[in-house]
């Protein structure tokens, strides 16, 4: 199994720009997740699906990011438009829900914004 | 809401001390906890999980965690550590929200190795 893919992996955007992060979980995993990674906030949980469908979408920061899980192997996280404060790594992470045995984590989008 | 503590911010060792790492949990109730590492440049792994049963777990490269119910933590610990062991360490705790289940970290502790 390839794991969790992510791309891009690097993506520098100017501010105002719209960006999409991709990711492709584990075939089988019927959850997925979106993190954020920064220095001064750790790793916060933005949303997460279950069988495609957005469980709780709580941790959005704000109505600049949305996030869509058209089939069980796509997701995409967008942000438009997007502002410096946005840089940040963010991870897609994986699992099956039947069986809680802790997430696959994608290699994450280190997302730049100038 | 769940909510994991990690007193320890950064921890800097020398080579073959003794490691442990402190992780406090909100939760009464029945709980799965996990730690992750992550290693500079890289994403998360699991290093070792806790369901039920024994509360001492062994995980992957050395590494255990003991589950104390009665203190609400869920300590990590290495007996010698590598330089190879520098890396940020995240403590976990599984919630269950509408059905679904997601897992709360930690704010991590970052362990620096000195050779």
């Amino acid at each position: 199994d390839a794991g969790v893919i992510q791309s891009p992996r690097h993506e520098v955007t100017e501010m105002g720009q719209e960006v999409t992060l991709r990711c492709k979980p584990i075939s089988g995993h019927n959850s997925l997740f979106w993190y954020r990674q920064t220095m001064m906030r750790g790793l916060e949980l933005l949303i997460y699906f279950n069988n495609n469908v957005p469980i709780d979408d709580s941790g959005m920061p704000e109505d600049r990011f949305s996030a869509k899980m058209p089939n069980a192997s796509f997701s995409t996280l967008k942000i438009q438009p997007s502002e410096p404060r946005d840089s940040a790594v963010y991870f897609c992470a994986s699992t099956l829900q039947d069986r809680v045995g802790g997430y696959t984590f994608g290699s994450g989008t280190r997302l730049t914004v100038v | 809401a769940q909510s994991v503590s990690q007193h320890n911010h950064h921890v800097i060792l020398s080579e073959a001390a003794s490691l442990e790492l402190g992780c406090n949990y909100s939760y009464g109730g029945t709980v799965n906890l996990f730690w992750y590492v992550q290693y500079p440049g890289q994403h998360l792994q699991l290093l070792l999980k806790y369901f039920s049963g024994d509360p001492l777990v062994k995980g992957i490269k050395g590494f255990e965690a003991e589950f104390i119910k009665s203190k609400f933590s869920f300590n990590l610990r290495k007996p010698s550590v590598q330089w190879s062991d520098t890396a940020e360490y995240f403590c976990a705790v599984n919630e269950n929200v509408a059905g679904a289940s997601k897992i709360i970290f930690g704010s991590g502790t970052r362990l620096s190795i000195r050779p």
